[in-house]
């Protein structure tokens, strides 16, 4: 267990609908990672927030937006979904702001029908 | 980021040391050589991360080449619960953020 949990752990959507997905980093982390893992893409950063702030982006999508609260968790964003979309969504944590030593969550399946 | 190449796929018979190769012949001076695993489709899991000296942990040891060119992940006692792609990512330790780059990795299978 990294200690980083993720909400919800599977999630199954339309086209063209919204959907949020939630992380909740380990205690005391203050980065929270967002990562995509497609088929066809494997693993690829998407975005990182520290303390709040967005600190580095990735290949997101404009489509994808994410944000992280005061209390640290971080939610993701997706709107107007494809069917590519459909994906496992990992969200990582470290204590500081570039942390190569992540721990990630268990993932969000997203499949979109 | 320095490329790294590995092994698309390896096997290991449980019990027997696992030796997953890592070239990375790019690498500058200072950066660091990482190792992750996924364990199928849950999230990756650190295993551990060195600059030019061997590393021990609880998981496993890393052995970097002289040159740096090239580096070792060493499963010591390989267990069916090690079975997992291994991934090899050589990045700075510092800067004002960080993204990992996950290229294909080396799925080990361990085997009775």
């Amino acid at each position: 267990d990294s200690g980083v949990t993720q909400t919800p752990k599977h999630l199954i959507t339309a086209t063209g609908q919204r959907v949020t997905l939630r992380c909740s980093p380990r205690s005391g982390d203050l980065s929270v990672y967002w990562y995509q893992q497609s088929l066809d893409q494997g693993l690829q950063f998407l975005i990182q927030y520290y303390n709040g702030e967005e600190r580095a982006k990735g290949n997101i999508l404009e489509r994808f937006s994410a944000q992280q609260f005061p209390d640290l968790h971080s939610e993701l964003n997706l709107s107007s979904l494809e069917l590519g979309d459909s994906a496992l969504y990992f969200c990582a944590s470290s204590a500081t702001v570039a942390d190569n030593e992540q721990f990630f969550g268990p993932g969000t399946r997203l499949t979109v029908l | 980021d320095a490329k790294t190449t590995q092994p698309t796929s390896m096997d290991c018979a449980e019990g027997r040391a696992a030796n997953l190769p890592c070239n990375h012949s790019t690498i500058s001076g200072n950066e660091y050589v990482y190792w992750y695993r996924q364990i199928h489709s849950q999230g990756p899991q650190y295993i551990i991360h060195g600059l030019k000296n061997n590393e021990t942990n609880e998981m496993a040891s890393l052995i970097i080449t002289e040159d740096r060119k090239s580096s070792t992940l060493i499963l010591p006692h390989a267990t069916l619960r090690d079975t997992a792609v291994y991934y090899c990512i050589v990045r700075f330790p510092t800067g004002t953020a960080s993204k990992l780059t996950f290229g294909t990795g080396t799925r080990l299978q361990v085997t009775l």
